[in-house]
């Protein structure tokens, strides 16, 4: 059972675009929201975390939207530029840390000059 | 601050064999969790260590274990290999509960 769903797998934005990826979780003992970025050969590295107390938290051009009853949550990344290039993974985890962080399948992030 | 190191970067191994992989976590990080990713399962969690004991633990058969030691750091090893194990394994260090986890660039494992 998946329990992070994760769209779309692969994603090609132009330069100075807009590019959103979004994410459903079915658990409601989730409590602890995370992106990461993961270039070829490296591992993942954390980019933004929400809690499910606030609907909305930005930093830099990454911004997270979270709506707690659609149980939703979704990266917005403003002025994509080619180095934002990447596969992008939401998480989740329950209070408590059990299970560790579910991840969801990935978007593959094209930026185009 | 140096981040999570994980040695060695790569393995080969032949079925039935046995490996160990470690991390050393960010300084003062005392939760250590392993990760095991591959193109097909996406990541999916292993176990978790604070303090030098397992608090939590995915769903992967008793072949996988680890171990913390005193000084946060830690090592997974894997008996029996077999073909699946194939993966990049991934290290993740936290100050602690629910907190923000800092993986490090893997062990890329291969069975032959």
């Amino acid at each position: 059972q998946q329990q992070v769903k994760q769209s779309p797998q692969s994603l090609i934005v132009q330069k100075g675009g807009i590019s959103i990826i979004n994410c459903a979780y079915e658990n409601t003992a989730f409590d602890y929201f995370p992106w990461y970025q993961q270039f070829p050969g490296k591992g993942p590295a954390l980019l933004i975390a929400i809690r499910p107390d606030v609907s909305e938290k930005k930093e830099g051009r990454f911004t997270i939207s979270f709506n707690k009853s659609a149980k939703q949550f979704s990266l917005h990344i403003m002025d994509s530029q080619p180095g934002d290039s990447a596969t992008y993974f939401c998480a989740a985890s329950k209070r408590g840390g059990a299970d560790g962080l579910t991840f969801g399948k990935g978007t593959h992030l094209i930026i185009q000059p | 601050k140096a981040g999570v190191t994980q040695t060695p970067r790569y393995l080969i191994k032949t079925r039935g064999q046995q490996v160990t992989l470690s991390c050393s976590p960010i300084s003062g990080h005392r939760s250590v969790s392993w990760y095991q990713q591959t193109p097909g399962q996406g990541l999916q969690f292993l176990f978790e260590y604070f303090s030098e004991t397992q608090r939590n633990k995915g769903n992967f058969p008793g072949r996988f274990s680890g171990r913390q030691f005193s000084n946060s750091r830690s090592e997974m090893n894997v008996s029996t290999l077999e073909l699946g194990d194939s993966a990049l394994y991934l290290c993740a260090s936290s100050l602690g509960v629910n907190q923000p986890q800092h993986f490090g660039d893997g062990t890329r494992l291969s069975i032959l």
